[in-house]
């Protein structure tokens, strides 16, 4: 069954620097999703992406934070001066999307980042 | 806003007890509503899904009814396994899933003992 992937499992940063989680979503899927899960607390959305945009964000996405698709098959999330409350568990995801239905979305396993 | 409220864990059973993981929600309109399990050390997997009112999702022996007049979406199971050991998500999305973020309650561990 085809799977998202997310490298790296585990990504070791010092506070300020820059970071770029990737993701490889199922092939044949139109949106794109960042989640994190700081430890101990709920899965929280980030942001949505569709058509080469942006579609939904939320107020933990600010200006530190930003997501491209270079090519036909990545989808990264770029922190640009990370902080220790970046530290978490980040989950990338897609789904087909397509008029009627729902089409449920697929987690890949993951990076965890940790700011020291 | 939108939001879902699961109950507190962690949940700790014997092998082939009956299963109950409540979860409540607050949302406008007719949101889709999910359960997802992550085994230790693995992602978030769809484990079943109710589209409307009174659908029934269910998946390897879990079930879960969308019932819109108590706002609920309990996760059942009627004898669990020492592998169905996980954290378990409840969630909605607003806008039937076309691009619509999903809104997770806070997961509920479950540790089922031989």
């Amino acid at each position: 069954e085809p799977e998202v992937t997310q490298t790296p499992s585990h990504q070791v940063t010092q506070m300020g620097q820059e970071v770029i989680l990737r993701c490889v979503p199922i092939s044949n899927h139109l949106y794109f999703y960042w989640y994190r899960q700081i430890l101990g607390q709920k899965v929280e959305f980030l942001v949505s992406f569709y058509n080469n945009e942006i579609s939904e964000k939320s107020e933990i996405f600010d200006d530190q934070f930003s997501v491209e698709r270079p090519d036909g098959s990545n989808f990264t999330l770029k922190i640009r001066s990370t902080k220790l409350e970046d530290s978490a568990m980040y989950f990338c995801a897609s789904s087909e999307g397509s008029q009627g239905g729902v089409r449920p979305q697929h987690f890949g396993d993951g990076t965890r980042l940790s700011i020291l | 806003g939108n939001s879902v409220t699961q109950m507190e864990g962690p949940v700790t059973l014997s092998e082939e007890a009956f299963l109950t993981i409540n979860c409540t929600y607050t949302a406008t309109g007719y949101p889709s509503l999910f359960w997802y399990v992550q085994y230790p050390g693995e992602g978030l997997q769809l484990l079943l899904k109710a589209t409307k009112a009174d659908d029934k999702g269910s998946n390897k022996g879990f079930e879960a009814t969308y019932r819109k007049e108590t706002t609920s979406f309990h996760l059942e199971k009627g004898s669990v396994q020492v592998s169905d050991s996980a954290v378990y998500f409840c969630a909605l999305s607003a806008r039937g899933n076309q691009g619509g973020k999903l809104i997770f309650g806070q997961g509920t561990e479950l540790s089922v003992k031989p």
